[in-house]
C-alpha cells in the first residue's frame, strides 16, 4: 500500500523560496497524478496544482499561477513543489496527495480524488 | 474562481444523522460527477471518505453516503458516533484540469 512521504518543516524569509518533497513509499506515481493542497493556521483546504509524472504535464490553480512550479521525478517517484516570492500569507501546512486519472486527454488529463496524502509539512514565513 | 460554499459548523447528538451541503456553480459541482469528500481530525491529514459523488472507499462505514441535486453535493452521516467530530471538506473538478475545495464544516457531535 503505497504512503507518501514528505520533506521535513521549513521556516523561510519573506521573498525566498521553498521546495517540499512528496516521494511514494511502496508504489509508484505510474498511472496517477500528484497534487499539492495547503492549509493556513484556521483555514480550510485549497488546491494548487497536480502534475501527470507520466507525461510531466502540471497544472495550476490560477491563484498560484506564476509563483507554484510542481515537478516530479518518475526515476525516484518523487514529486516537488516550488513555492517562490513567499509571503507571511503563504504560512500554511502543505500537502501532497496521490489522484487517479479519470479521463486521459494527452498530453494532460482529469483527475479525481486525493487517496493517499502525505503527511504534511509546515512552512512558515516571517521575518 | 470562488470556494465551493459549505456551512461553517453543524452538529448532532450521537445517534442522530447529519447532512453537510456543498454548494458551487453550473461550472464546477453541477457540470461535474467529480465531487469528493474528506474528514480530517485535528492536526491529522486528510481522508478520503467519498468519491465520484456518492462511492465510498474500501473501509470507510456505510453510514457515510454523498448525493448531488444541482450545483450542490451533499455529505450525509448517520448513526453520529463520538469519531466523527473532525473537519469535512468537499471537492470538485471545475475544469480546465483545475480542482476546487470547499471551505470546510467543523461536525460537533454533542
Amino acid at each position: 500500500q503505497v504512503q507518501l512521504v514528505q520533506s521535513g518543516a521549513e521556516v523561510k524569509k519573506p521573498g525566498s523560496s521553498v521546495k517540499v518533497s512528496c516521494k511514494a513509499s511502496g508504489g509508484t506515481f505510474s498511472n496517477y497524478a500528484v497534487s499539492w493542497v495547503r492549509q493556513a493556521p484556521g483555514q480550510g483546504l485549497e488546491w494548487m496544482g497536480g502534475i501527470i509524472p507520466m507525461f510531466g504535464t502540471a497544472n495550476y490553480a490560477q491563484k498560484f499561477q506564476g509563483r507554484v512550479t510542481i515537478t516530479a521525478d518518475k526515476s525516484t517517484s518523487t514529486a516537488y513543489m516550488e513555492l517562490s516570492s513567499l509571503r507571511s500569507e503563504d504560512t500554511a501546512v502543505y500537502y501532497c496527495a496521490r489522484a487517479p486519472l479519470l479521463i486521459i486527454i494527452v498530453p494532460s488529463a482529469i483527475f479525481g480524488w486525493f487517496d493517499p496524502w502525505g503527511q504534511g509539512t509546515l512552512v512558515t514565513v516571517s521575518s | 474562481q470562488s470556494a465551493l460554499t459549505q456551512p461553517a459548523s453543524v452538529s448532532g447528538s450521537p445517534g442522530q444523522s447529519i447532512t453537510i451541503s456543498c454548494t458551487g456553480t453550473s461550472s464546477d459541482v453541477g457540470a461535474y460527477n467529480y465531487v469528493s469528500w474528506y474528514q480530517q481530525h485535528l492536526g491529522k491529514a486528510p481522508k478520503l471518505m467519498i468519491y465520484d459523488v456518492t462511492k465510498r472507499p474500501s473501509g470507510i462505514s456505510n453510514r457515510f453516503s454523498g448525493s448531488k441535486s444541482g450545483n450542490t453535493a451533499s455529505l450525509t452521516i448517520s448513526g453520529l458516533q463520538a469519531d466523527d467530530e473532525a473537519d469535512y471538506s468537499c471537492c470538485s473538478y471545475a475544469g480546465n484540469y483545475t480542482l476546487l475545495f470547499g471551505g470546510g464544516t467543523k461536525l460537533t457531535v454533542l
